[in-house]
Parts: structure tokens; sequence; C-alpha cells
């Protein structure tokens, strides 16, 4: 069946380092792939999104390409801010699903000044 | 806009007591859906409806779940007895039935002793 796997966190870095969150994923066809963010205390809030392969999706100094050779869509920032601190979820759909969302175990990210 | 509002914010109960969850989607969207995140992991799919239909229940415990979209637009999702394993948040969100204008409410936090 079609799933996601995440690296697993918590991941802790300084502010102003390189972030990458990697995602892979499962799935026949041609998914729409998402990294979808979570603030404490906050609800689920679309980041970027990528609708076909080698699309690249980008927000808020993320960015994310997909690749279909790979099955990823790794998340990237090239310098993160204590702002930033949130757990992050990459998240698949099929488009004959009607918007149905299959996310990862999500990745907690913690960012010291 | 208007989000998506779901009521209570959080819930404790004992288990084998009912407990339910309200949720007002945004105005116009058809598609309205219940994830449940356990904590640690990504949310997963309950029940998803289009209108007031059923589309997917398939991940519903049915024996304890249910869930209704009377005159389609708000929904209750029910819990009923409950147990120790249903802690987790409950997600309410709502799309125009596809990849697009997805919106997710700030969750229920159920706790069950």
């Amino acid at each position: 069946g079609n799933s996601v796997t995440q690296m697993e966190g918590p991941v802790t870095l300084s502010e102003e380092a390189f972030l990458t969150i990697n995602c892979t994923y499962t799935a026949t066809g041609y998914p729409s792939l998402f990294w979808y963010v979570q603030y404490p205390g906050e609800g689920l809030q679309l980041l970027l999104k990528a609708t076909k392969a080698d699309d690249k999706g980008s927000n808020k100094g993320f960015e994310a390409t997909y690749r279909k050779e790979t099955t990823s869509f790794h998340l990237e920032k090239g310098s993160v801010q204590v702002s930033d601190s949130a757990v992050y979820f990459c998240a698949l759909s099929k488009d004959n699903q009607g918007g149905k969302l299959i996310f990862g175990q999500g990745t907690e990210l913690s960012v010291k000044p | 806009e208007a989000g998506v509002a779901q009521s209570p914010r959080y819930k404790i109960i004992e288990k084998r007591q009912s407990v339910a969850f309200w949720c007002n989607p945004i105005s116009g969207h058809a598609t309205l859906y219940w994830y449940q995140q356990i904590l640690g992991q990504g949310p997963k799919l309950l029940i998803q409806f289009q209108n007031n239909g059923v589309v997917d229940d398939s991940q519903l415990p049915k024996d304890r779940f249910s869930a209704e979209r009377l005159k389609g637009v708000d929904s209750t999702l029910k819990i009923q007895p409950a147990k120790l394993e249903d802690s987790a948040v409950y997600l309410c969100a709502s799309s125009f039935g596809d990849n697009y204008g997805y919106t997710f409410g700030s969750g229920t936090r159920l706790t069950v002793v």
C-alpha cells in the first residue's frame, strides 16, 4: 500500500545551520507530495507541495524537490531560525482519493540560538 | 476567512466512558476528514465525508467509533466506550475534495485514564 517514511528525530541544530529532513515514499502511480508543519500548540499547516515529478515546492525559505527516480521528497533550508522549531510531516495524496493524506511519522526540529 | 473550528480543545475521561468531538469546516468545503494523531506518530485518517455521505471509513474502529455529518456541514465524532489506546489528538480537516484548499483545525486532545 501507499506509505511515507521520514528520518527519525529529534533533530537539533544551531541557528543558521543547514537543514535536511529526509522523506521517501511508496505509492503506485504519481502521488502529490506535501510537507506540513506543526508548531507547538497549533494545528497542521501546509508548508509546501509538489504535484509531479521534478517539481520543486518552496515556501518561507524551505524547499523540496519531487524525485520520482528515488521516490524522495527531502525538505531543505539553507539557514534555520529559532522560529523554525516545530514538527515536520511529509505526506502524500493520490488524486483519485479525494484528498486523503497519508503521513509520515513526523520529525521534530529544535533550533538553538 | 474563518478556519476549521473544533471543540472541545481538551478532554480527559476514564476508560469505558463515552466522548464526542465537534467540527465545523470552512464554509463551502464539501469534504470533511477526521484524523487521529497518536503521540509520536503522523495523523491517520479515520473517516472522510463528501457532503453528508461517507467516502472512506476503512480505518474507523466501528465497534466503538462513530461519526456523522448531518446536513453536510458540521460533524461529530463519538467514541463509546473509550479505551486507553484512544488517547490522541483528533484532527478535523476540510477541503474542496482534492489536494487544494486543505485546512486543518487545531484538534481535540483526548486523554483516557
